[in-house]
């Protein structure tokens, strides 16, 4: 069966650090990878996703950015955290061509 | 924009009844929709979806209806019970989804014993 990790579970960053949030998936090949983000009394966003290694389509202007550098990896990065950025972030996979998505945990990020 | 709408934050059920959820789209080129379950600090979970080919799809307890005329959609959940109460996205996809899916704002059912 597949499962979906994401690390850290929860993370507080001072505004200006970095950031580096990852994702991994199990049990699948060829996945179609996505970040989304969820704020306070908000639906999800669509942030990155992504079809294939190396291949990184953005939804969204921000300060936030993607990278996917093997099959099953996706990786959220930031060189300078803004208040702005504090959120749920969501990690979720799909099959090739398959509508349904499936989610991992979520990193509770805090910008303080 | 807001191309998936969720009207209604918040929806009380008393157990054992019927649980409505109802969520509006704007864009024609949907066709794909889905129903996902959140619970607090954790991912959603994903209940039950609908093809634009189809009215209706059925698993179980969960029931979604799609009016294409309307661009209306809803979730029913027959019985509702504690463990429902949860907050319900719908959400929405275009060509196959790969580009991702496009949710409303969500709902949060409330269970009442």
């Amino acid at each position: 069966s597949q499962t979906i990790h994401q690390w850290p579970a929860t993370l507080v960053q001072p505004v200006g650090s970095p950031l580096s949030l990852e994702c991994t998936v199990e049990g699948t090949s060829n996945p179609n990878l996505y970040w989304y983000r969820q704020a306070a009394g908000r639906g999800l966003q669509l942030l990155f996703y992504s079809v294939g290694i190396g291949q990184i389509s953005s939804e969204v202007p921000q300060n936030l950015s993607a990278s996917r550098p093997q099959d099953r990896q996706f990786i959220l990065s930031s060189k300078k955290l803004l208040l702005s950025d504090s959120g749920f972030y969501l990690c979720a996979w799909s099959s090739r061509g398959g509508h349904e998505q499936y989610f991992g945990p979520g990193t509770r990020l805090t910008v303080t | 924009d807001q191309q998936v709408k969720q009207n209604s934050p918040s929806l009380s059920v008393q157990e054992g009844r019927i649980s409505i959820l109802n969520c509006d789209y704007t864009n024609s080129m949907f066709d794909y929709f889905l129903w996902y379950k959140k619970y607090p600090a954790e991912g959603p979970t994903f209940l039950i979806s609908i093809s634009s080919i189809k009215d209706k799809n059925e698993d179980g307890r969960f029931t979604v209806f799609l009016n294409k005329s309307a661009k209306h959609l809803s979730l029913h959940i027959v019985p509702s019970q504690p463990g429902d109460s949860a907050v319900y996205f719908c959400a929405a996809s275009v060509r196959g989804g790969a580009d991702g899916l496009t949710f409303g704002k969500g709902t949060h059912l409330i269970i009442q014993p």
